[in-house]
């Protein structure tokens, strides 16, 4: 079946800092891809996605690319703010969604030191 | 606030109970999911509904767990004699279909204690 695989955590990071989350996924179709993140004592929140090979996702600084060669969706940002700090999933689904749902990886546990 | 809610937001039983959740989806939103997350864990994904058609169900986690649509807009989900392996997150999502992949919204959740 259909798996997401991302980088244990916790990841430790200074103010500033580039940040790069590595995540890779099995899958028998051509899935969309999306980063989730989860704020301390909040719900999942969509963070940016990517629905076919090569497309760029983007938000809030954060940027992945959708590479089907490489089968990953690495989540990357210049320069992270304490503000970060949260829990990321990397997630994938099939276009239209419906019958699977989101299949999730475990997250990353991001901790950004001022 | 327009989006996805979930009511209780924490819910503690002792074990052998029954215990329902409901979740009210985004207004136009005609697709709603379920989802639980144990602690450390990714959401694991356990059914959805088109409208009111409950599409796909195979993934509820036993016969002691169902989910009704019945009027296409608000969701709950039982779970009957509860055990202790039943205490997690549960989170309900929703999303509009259209041509394009359906982006799920989620709510807050609901963390079930089974004592």
């Amino acid at each position: 079946g259909d798996s997401v695989t991302q980088m244990e955590g916790p990841v430790t990071l200074s103010e500033e800092a580039f940040l790069t989350i590595n995540c890779t996924y099995t899958a028998t179709g051509y899935p969309s891809l999306f980063w989730y993140v989860q704020y301390p004592g909040e719900g999942l929140q969509l963070l940016l996605k990517a629905t076919k090979a090569d497309d760029k996702g983007s938000n809030k600084g954060f940027e992945a690319t959708y590479r089907k060669e490489t089968t990953s969706f690495h989540l990357e940002k210049g320069s992270v703010q304490v503000s970060d700090s949260a829990v990321y999933f990397c997630a994938l689904t099939y276009s239209g969604g419906g019958a699977d749902g989101l299949t999730f990886g475990k997250g990353t546990h991001l901790i950004i030191q001022p | 606030d327009t989006g996805v809610s979930q009511d209780p937001r924490h819910k503690i039983t002792k074990r052998g109970q029954n215990v329902t959740f409901r979740c009210d989806p985004i207004s136009e939103h005609n697709r709603l999911y379920w989802y639980r997350q144990t602690l450390g864990q990714g959401p694991e994904f356990l059914t959805y509904f088109q409208n009111e058609a409950q599409l796909e169900k195979s993934r509820l986690l036993s016969d002691r767990f169902s989910a009704e649509r019945p009027k296409g807009s608000f969701s709950t989900l039982e779970i009957q004699r509860t055990e202790q392996g039943d205490s997690a997150m549960y989170l309900c999502a929703s999303s509009l279909r259209d041509r394009s992949t359906d982006t799920q919204y989620f709510g807050p959740g609901t963390r079930l204690t089974v004592l």
